[in-house]
Order: C-alpha cells, then structure tokens, then sequence
C-alpha cells in the first residue's frame, strides 16, 4: 500500500486565489481527518469523516474553508479565497473504525506527507 | 476540553544516552494516547499507541509509559542515535470524542 497520498506537496499562491488540497486514503480505511499544523498552534483537527460523512466540523476556521469526501477514496479541502494566515501545512490522515475500535479507543492514525501552502 | 502539554520543547543530547519525553494532558478521562514521530518535512509516524487501560508500552529501544490519573505519560528512549532526531508528539484521544488532540512536541537532537 503506498500509504496516504497528499497533492499537491507543495502550493504557493497569491491570496485571494482558490486552493484545493486532495487526499487518497488507504484503502480499506472509513475514517479520514484533516490537520493543519503551524508553528504557534502545532497541530489542530480541521474535519472528520466517517464512511465519507463529515462527524465534525468544528475546527474549521472559517467559512472560507469547505471539505467534501464524494467517495472512500478521495477527499478534497478548499479554501476560497485564500489569505495569508492559511499559510500552513496541511495533513491529511487515515484509519479504520470498527464497531469494537470506536468503544475501546483502538485506532492507529497514518498521516500523509502533507501539503505545505504559502499564501503571499 | 483536553489540553496536552510537552517538556520540553527542544532537547539535545549525546549519541548513547537514554531519554525521557514527557507529555501532560488535562482530562484523564481518555481511550487512548498516541506517541508520534515527525521528521522535518514529512508526515507523522505513530510510534507507540498505549490504551486507557494499560500502563506501558515497548517497540523496541521505545517505551511509553501511561499515568491516567496524574494526566502523564513519559516516552522513554534507550541508546540514543542520531537517526532518532526527530519531533515527537504526543496525542491523546478523550472519552466520547474521535479525535486526538496533539501537544506541541518536543525536538530532539541527537549529537554523534
């Protein structure tokens, strides 16, 4: 399995620009989470989905930033328009869930690369 | 709402000394908690996951211990080397909730 894939790897942009980060899962895996992490705030959930339904949505910043999950296998996050302030690096991670996993806490996360963005 | 903390931040030390990360967390009410790696530049690894109801875990040169009820967790490194510089995070995921919440990490370096 080639593991979480992330792309682009690297994005810099002009704010007010549209950015869209993709995300392939592992497959096999129903659970997927998007993280940002900066140097002030190290690592914050953005989204989860379970079996592509987004559960929560609580860290996403602001309504500039939208997560779609269409299939299993894929998963997009936007940001539109773009600010500086975004300027973070964007993980995308995986995990399957089982009835048992979701009781016992049992849960290994892979994370993907990650996308840095740069919004000048 | 859950809050973990790590110290320190940055750490150096010889090649061939044994270490200890720590990492504190503010609810103990929690499944699980997750030791990672990041290596500049690169994703996460998850290196040691310890369940609520257990009190360490081992892989190899690695042990991570788990004090539910004084919110610690220490993550113990024998014979350093450099190949173990890296930032390690911890993770913990609370009761009732799916997601994990991340210290900030700590950075290590280890000096040949």
């Amino acid at each position: 399995d080639a593991g979480v894939i992330q792309s682009p790897r690297h994005e810099v942009t002009e704010m007010g620009q549209e950015v869209t980060l993709r995300c392939k899962p592992i497959s096999g895996h129903n659970s997927l989470f998007w993280y940002r992490q900066t140097m002030m705030r190290g690592l914050e959930l953005l989204i989860y989905f379970n079996n592509n339904v987004p559960i929560d949505d609580s860290g996403m910043p602001e309504d500039r930033f939208s997560a779609k999950m269409p299939n299993a296998s894929f998963s997009t996050l936007k940001i539109q328009p773009s600010e500086p302030r975004d300027s973070a690096v964007y993980f995308c991670a995986s995990s399957f869930r089982s009835a048992v996993d979701l009781r016992s806490g049992a849960n290994v996360l892979t994370f993907g690369a990650g996308s840095r963005l740069t919004v000048l | 709402k859950q809050e973990v903390t790590q110290i320190p931040a940055a750490l150096s030390v010889p090649e061939g000394e044994n270490l200890v990360l720590n990492c504190s967390f503010t609810d103990s009410a929690i499944y699980n908690l997750q030791w990672f790696r990041q290596d500049p530049g690169k994703g996460l690894t998850s290196l040691l996951l310890i369940q609520s109801s257990q009190r360490e875990q081992t892989s190899g040169r690695l042990n991570a211990s788990l004090d539910k009820s004084s919110g610690r967790s220490t993550l113990y490194i024998a014979a350093s080397q450099p190949g173990d510089s890296a930032t390690y995070l911890c993770a913990v995921r609370s009761q009732g909730a799916q997601k994990l919440v991340f210290g900030q990490g700590t950075r290590l370096t280890i000096n040949p």
